[in-house]
């Protein structure tokens, strides 16, 4: 009954390989969000969708891209892993793009790339 | 260039105390803030909020402070349980928009 799942919990992977990274929520919210924790702690976000349709999107390498099947999905795909891509990926939802509902994150993807 | 800072990365308090968590921020047209717990191996969870109309707001043992005209806030726990040691994050927004800025956080523990 978990409300913002990810997976996998652990990725590790060589330079060069594609992978993907799975989110799904089951708390009926309408928006979803990728963000990326790097080394130093510092948790900045990458994408978020609203129904289905990207509604942020910051400077992140076209190597990244986020597909949202149906709003309780958001997927992560990574082309090409390069090192500095290691980072915990954390996926979150809330209630409305405009509104004061706070994000609920799921638990991370450590992401490691060899 | 960093918008939502906290200049502690680590503190500790005593069992009981209080724990004083500050948050500065540079972009004036931030009119919500935020404060998260993370646990180790787990995600953010929301703790507490405040808009840019109020100046305190509290919820048991949490009261977030705002100090609109110095851009700072600051996260107070009372008293301090070991239960509360974490990592704690200040975020912001601006015009209800959920592109919500974090900072990097500040590790607190309380011993027993």
């Amino acid at each position: 009954d978990t409300a913002v799942s990810q997976t996998p919990k652990y990725l590790v992977t060589q330079m060069g390989n594609d992978k993907s990274i799975k989110c799904e929520q089951n708390l009926g919210h309408d928006t979803m969000y990728w963000y990326k924790q790097d080394s130093k702690k510092f948790l900045k976000i990458m994408f978020s969708y609203n129904n289905k349709e990207l509604i942020i999107n910051e400077t992140v390498p076209n190597r990244f891209s986020p597909k949202s099947p149906d709003k309780a999905h958001l997927n992560l795909h990574i082309n090409s892993l390069e090192l500095g891509d290691s980072a915990v990926y954390f996926c979150a939802s809330s209630q409305g793009s405009y509104s004061n509902q706070p994000q609920h994150f799921g638990d991370g993807t450590r992401l490691s790339i060899l | 260039d960093q918008q939502v800072k906290q200049n502690s990365p680590s503190l500790s308090v005593q069992e009981g105390r209080i724990s004083i968590l500050n948050c500065d921020y540079t972009n004036s047209m931030f009119d919500y803030f935020l404060w998260y717990k993370k646990y180790p191996a787990e995600g953010p969870t929301f703790l507490i909020s405040i808009s840019s109309i109020k100046d305190k707001n509290e919820d048991g043992r949490f009261t977030v402070f705002l100090n609109k005209s110095a851009k700072h806030l600051s996260l107070h726990i009372v008293p301090s349980q070991p239960g509360d040691s974490a990592v704690y994050f200040c975020a912001a927004r601006a015009g209800g928009y959920q592109k919500v800025t974090f900072g990097t956080g500040t590790k607190l523990q309380v011993i027993p």
